[in-house]
């Protein structure tokens, strides 16, 4: 049982670039997350999603976007790279139907914007 | 809007109690979790209150007063492995389960 997959692991972008931070789950969880991770910060919700087909944005959406057609992948794109995004991503997963279960994570991706 | 506040850093000793704060500011509250770090992993699920008192779980546990928007995390018997940071995080009254997480206590265990 992988739990949550996310790669790549680590990522070097150019100003301006873009990339898919990819994220899958074999858990049958209906509900997914993207945060970032600043430096000694805590975690900052970038965007979530309900199940299949349904995204919302969370706290920080601006600069990415993202999609759900299946319930297993939330892949998190980022549009024109800026060193602003700089940080680590964690991808989570919650199965949506106990309230004292936690989140999944996955093991993040470090991604450096230069 | 929501404000979560937990104290940046805290040093214990081996063997000693730590209690580590969080308040939090909510526009609607359905739980409060703890989560721990270590460096360069990803956060795992500590505890979870939303009732007002404490949960027990081995040498970690957890307190919640709703009225006051405040929660601890006590941890005793400390380990050298007990260093990480220590993330307090609020659910909301909606369906998403989306949390919102305080900006994290750093702890460091000495010998």
């Amino acid at each position: 049982n992988a739990g949550v997959t996310q790669t790549p692991k680590f990522r070097i972008l150019k100003i301006g670039q873009s990339m898919t931070l990819q994220c899958t789950q074999d858990m049958n969880h209906n509900y997914m997350y993207w945060y970032r991770q600043d430096p000694g910060m805590g975690l900052k919700l970038i965007y979530y999603s309900v199940g299949a087909g349904i995204t919302d944005k969370g706290e920080v959406p601006n600069g990415y976007n993202v999609s759900r057609s299946t319930t297993e992948d939330f892949p998190l794109r980022l549009e024109l790279a800026a060193p602003s995004q700089t940080s680590v991503y964690f991808c989570a997963s919650h199965p949506g139907t106990a309230f004292d279960y936690g989140y999944t994570f996955g093991s993040g991706t470090r991604l450096t914007v230069v | 809007g929501q404000n979560i506040d937990q104290p940046t850093e805290m040093t214990a000793t081996e063997g000693a109690i730590v209690q580590i704060n969080c308040t939090y500011q909510t526009s609607g509250f359905n739980g409060l979790f703890w989560y721990q770090q270590h460096a360069g992993e990803a956060p795992t699920f500590l505890s979870y209150n939303v009732l007002d008192g404490l949960e027990e779980k081995g040498r970690f546990s957890s307190f919640l007063s709703r009225s006051k928007g405040y929660s601890y995390l006590l941890l005793k018997e400390l380990q050298m492995k007990d260093s990480a940071s220590y993330l307090c995080a609020v659910k909301g009254r909606d369906s998403s389960y989306k949390l919102i997480f305080g900006s994290g206590t750093r702890l460091l265990v000495r010998p």
